[in-house]
């Protein structure tokens, strides 16, 4: 099945700081999700982008589904960023229809 | 319009008994699948189900564990005679059709973290 890792596997920031969090993938894709897991478990939707670019306040997000990667940039960060952020993907071959994660990328942002 | 909601939000089960967990999708939605996360580690796929239909349970595993999506009703997770390592959070998503054939995404529901003693 396909391959997703995700880099760092953790990462400390001062508040302000900015930062990138990537996804690499093993094979095509036509669905990738960034998710937000905050430290009370919750997942939260941040963007779904397959490709291009997208953003959201201080959040962006760009896919280069020919290069199979993705990157989620966090800029000005804040202490409410911090938890676990992972990239998700569905890929053409998958006729079960399920999302493969990454391990994520643990983010603590310190005041 | 309410999202996926999921409950008990936490159980605590002695080792040997069953554990039940429900979703209810979106409105709207008729595809469901379940996940589970083991203590610090990315989710896994579990099962796929339409209405009354089991579509891929390549991920649950073979014995013990169970899910239904009745014609009415939440789905069902059913995990029968638990042991510690069943200890994890089970999320459960919905989508309204087949992910592979759109563009739409899988919806999260806020997760039953189950806690075997």
């Amino acid at each position: 099945g396909i391959q997703v890792e995700q880099s760092p596997p953790d990462l400390i920031l001062q508040e302000g700081a900015n930062s990138t969090l990537r996804c690499n993938f093993s094979d095509s894709v036509n669905n990738l999700q960034w998710f937000h897991q905050n430290p009370w478990g919750q997942l939260i939707n941040l963007f779904y982008i397959p490709s291009g670019t997208k953003q959201n306040g201080r959040l962006s997000a760009t896919t280069v589904a020919t290069e199979r990667y993705s990157l989620l940039y966090i800029s000005s960060s804040q202490t409410t960023d911090s938890g676990v952020y992972f990239c998700a993907v569905l890929n053409h071959n998958n006729a079960g229809n399920m999302l493969t994660f990454g391990g994520g990328t643990r983010l603590m942002v310190k005041p | 319009n309410a999202g996926v909601m999921q409950n008990p939000r936490h159980l605590v089960r002695r080792r040997g008994q069953e554990a039940r967990l429900r979703c209810s999708p979106m409105k709207g939605h008729s595809h469901v699948y379940w996940y589970r996360q083991l203590p610090e580690e990315g989710l896994k796929f579990m099962v796929y189900l339409q209405k009354e239909n089991i579509i891929d349970e390549s991920g649950m595993p073979k014995e013990r564990f169970s899910a239904e999506f009745p014609k009415e009703g939440p789905s069902i997770l059913r995990i029968q005679q638990v042991v510690r390592g069943d200890s994890a959070a089970y999320f459960c998503a919905s989508s309204p059709i087949k992910l592979a054939t759109s563009t739409d995404t899988q919806y999260f529901g806020p997760g039953t973290r189950l806690t075997v003693l």
